[in-house]
């Protein structure tokens, strides 16, 4: 079985450009988060959807972030226009259902703003 | 809101057994979970408890009691591999909530 798979693994944009991440979760998981770890921090809940449904977005810093999950499958995360406080590593995680053990994270998108 | 408390770094000798510790306040609870992560790698994870007792994976343990809001985890037979962070975090209605990590440092 596939895990959740992010792209890309590394990305490094200049202050006030823009970038998308990609997340693929597990086929099947119609849960899917966006978690963000900055440098020296813990990382951090963003966002979840529940198929294409955004379940919960309080954890979105501001509105330079928008994620979609057009369909129900992949999702992605628009950084517009980037800062440089963006910089840190996002993770994605998936889960089938409201069990514990499903919860799947990808291996991360390192962002650096510069 | 969540609260999640760590300590920061720990030592411990290969071969040795070391308990990280994880206290928590929270609004809501529906499972601890314990993560590890090397550095520059995704969180894996080793334990989900849900209810008050000890559950055991071959060289890791995880403890938790819910009405102390404490949780711990333990790891026998200490290799140099397991030098990792250990990430407790907690589960609320749906969002996992971390704690900063606990940095094990396994020296031989």
């Amino acid at each position: 079985e596939a895990g959740v798979t992010q792209f890309p693994s590394h990305s490094v944009i200049e202050k006030g450009q823009t970038v998308t991440l990609r997340c693929d979760p597990i086929s099947g998981h119609d849960n899917l988060y966006w978690y963000r770890r900055v440098m020296g921090k813990e990382i951090k809940f963003l966002l979840h959807f529940v198929k294409e449904s955004k379940q919960d977005e309080s954890g979105m810093p501001n509105n330079r972030f928008l994620a979609e999950r057009t369909g129900g499958t992949y999702s992605t995360l628009k950084v517009q226009p980037a800062e440089l406080e963006d910089s840190g590593v996002y993770f994605c995680a998936s889960s089938h259902a409201q069990t514990g053990d499903g919860y799947t994270f990808g291996s991360g998108t390192r962002l650096t703003v510069v | 809101g969540q609260n999640i408390d760590q300590p920061t770094e720990m030592t411990a000798t290969e071969g040795a057994i070391v308990q990280i510790n994880c206290t928590y306040q929270t609004s809501g609870f529906n499972g601890l979970f314990w993560y590890q992560q090397h550095a520059g790698e995704a969180p894996t994870f080793l334990s989900y408890n849900v209810l008050d007792g000890l559950e055991e994976k071959g060289r890791f343990s995880s403890f938790l009691s819910r009405s102390k809001g404490y949780s711990y985890l333990l790891l026998k037979e200490l290799q140099m591999k397991d030098s990792a962070s250990y990430l407790c975090a907690v589960r609320g209605y749906q969002k996992v909530t971390f704690g900063t990590g606990t940095k094990l440092q396994v020296i031989p």
